[in-house]
């Protein structure tokens, strides 16, 4: 079973509006959590980081959130643009003798004019 | 650009055939990887470079046959693939293998037929 889970898997939403991606994770010990934007046809590029102290980090409209206690993030687009369709992917880092990176399946969002 | 460059950027390819992918990195770092990106799943790690040695192999089939001649450059070697190997190939690269922030190329789209 994967450790990162992200919902929805997809969603499709209108110029101008928000909406709000989820990941859950079960990853431990937790070192950082990252979403990536991952536009069609591109590697992913990283948008946000958080350790374990930050609960929020922004990125222009793009807010991620973190609440290390109940293992759940998210990353909210607010006044999406239609570049903002693309996949977006929760990536968890977790420490054993090295680092290791947990990956989600990611959440493709189409943003309608 | 993330300083990552990738290619071909798509290749098509018959089982009986061999090819090669390529992954080049302009940022002075130390350590590549290679991973596969299907389509709804996360990203599968398949191989860790750091100073031009291997470090991790995540059990991938001898198939994939991965050569590091320097720390700026990554290829990842095909034979007699199957179709079920038909993926985004993603390189990335960081500053170091403990360093969990990475930076990704553009992928190389492959189809086998």
């Amino acid at each position: 079973k994967n450790q990162v889970e992200q919902s929805p898997q997809s969603l499709i939403i209108l110029e101008g509006k928000n909406c709000t991606l989820q990941c859950n994770y079960t990853v431990s010990p937790f070192s950082n959590l990252r979403w990536y934007k991952q536009d069609t046809g591109r590697g992913p590029v990283s948008l946000t980081i958080m350790t374990f102290s930050e609960n929020t980090k922004s990125n222009g409209r793009y807010t991620a959130t973190l609440d290390a206690d109940t293992k759940q993030s998210s990353l909210h687009i607010t006044a999406s643009q239609l570049s903002d369709s693309a996949s977006y992917i929760c990536v968890v880092s977790f420490i054993t003798n090295d680092y290791k990176l947990s990956f989600g399946a990611g959440t493709t969002v189409t943003v309608r004019a | 650009e993330t300083g990552v460059t990738q290619t071909p950027r798509h290749l098509v390819m018959g089982m009986t055939n061999k090819k090669s992918l390529k992954c080049e990195q302009h940022l002075g770092h130390n350590a590549m990887y290679w991973y596969k990106q299907s389509a709804k799943k996360p990203l599968e790690l398949m191989f860790v470079y750091s100073l031009e040695e291997r470090v991790e192999n995540n059990s991938v089939p001898s198939r994939f046959s991965p050569e590091c001649p320097n720390s700026s450059h990554l290829f990842l070697h095909l034979h007699t693939l199957q179709p079920e190997d038909s993926a985004l190939y993603l390189c990335a690269s960081s500053q170091d293998a403990r360093t969990d922030t990475q930076y990704f190329g553009p992928g190389t789209r492959l189809t086998v037929l």
